[in-house]
């Protein structure tokens, strides 16, 4: 089953922070972000794993929530570099491989 | 530049065709990933094959096979094709079952 995420999109000015959120309504295994550009192929940012385990870029963060089957990417001071469609992943029963993606998070970043 | 290739970059074909995408992966990378990207359904995952066995199914249409070869290259089927496949299709790889390279991807019009 497809993880929500929210907001749908979001517009920011330089400088600001930012929370995109992702849920799913089954146990999940772990939870992986990808950024990616219009025209562009995704590119990974993250993966948290049940335990606390993580696995990224310094820049940005993540927390995973194993009890509420939630995820929140988390971004500081944004970059115009940041704009971009975000994904979260899914994945369930004790596997990696295979991902369910949210639909995603149009982020916009504005000088 | 993910070091993934994927070949054709564009592919124009007809309703009921047959079409064929490669892609390389990284060196070293044991794992394929298939994806197909639609602006309705998002990213979806398709297949998973490690070291030239399946490995994951996901949404995978019975008219779409794939395979992955001894030198690690795979290929992803599309047979009688319809106009709803028109799509992103991404392939990615990874060492294990750890942060997935995306390659640029084949964008399918089928007329």
């Amino acid at each position: 089953q497809q993880p929500v995420q929210s907001p749908q999109a979001v517009i920011l000015r330089e400088g600001e922070d930012a929370v995109i959120n992702c849920s799913s309504s089954k146990a999940l295994y772990s939870v992986h972000w990808y950024r990616q550009k219009h025209g562009e192929a995704p590119v990974f940012l993250m993966i948290l794993l049940k335990g606390g385990e993580q696995k990224g870029h310094e820049k940005i963060s993540a927390s995973f929530n194993e009890k509420k089957q939630q995820s929140s990417l988390y971004l500081t001071a944004s970059q115009l570099s940041y704009s971009g469609t975000y994904f979260c992943g899914s994945s369930e029963g004790g596997s990696n491989y295979k991902l369910t993606f949210g639909k995603g998070t149009l982020l916009t970043v504005n000088p | 530049d993910s070091g993934v290739t994927q070949t054709p970059k564009h592919l124009i074909t007809a309703t009921g065709q047959r079409v064929t995408l490669r892609c390389s992966p990284r060196s070293g990378d044991l794992s394929v990933y298939w994806y197909q990207q639609s602006l309705d359904q998002g990213l979806q995952f398709l297949i998973q094959y490690y070291n030239g066995e399946e490995r994951a199914k996901g949404n995978i249409l019975e008219r779409f096979s794939a395979q992955q070869f001894p030198d690690l290259h795979s290929e992803l089927n599309l047979s009688s094709l319809e106009l709803g496949d028109s799509a992103l299709y991404f392939c990615a790889s990874s060492v294990e079952v750890d942060e997935q390279f995306f390659g640029p991807g084949t964008r399918l019009t089928v007329l």
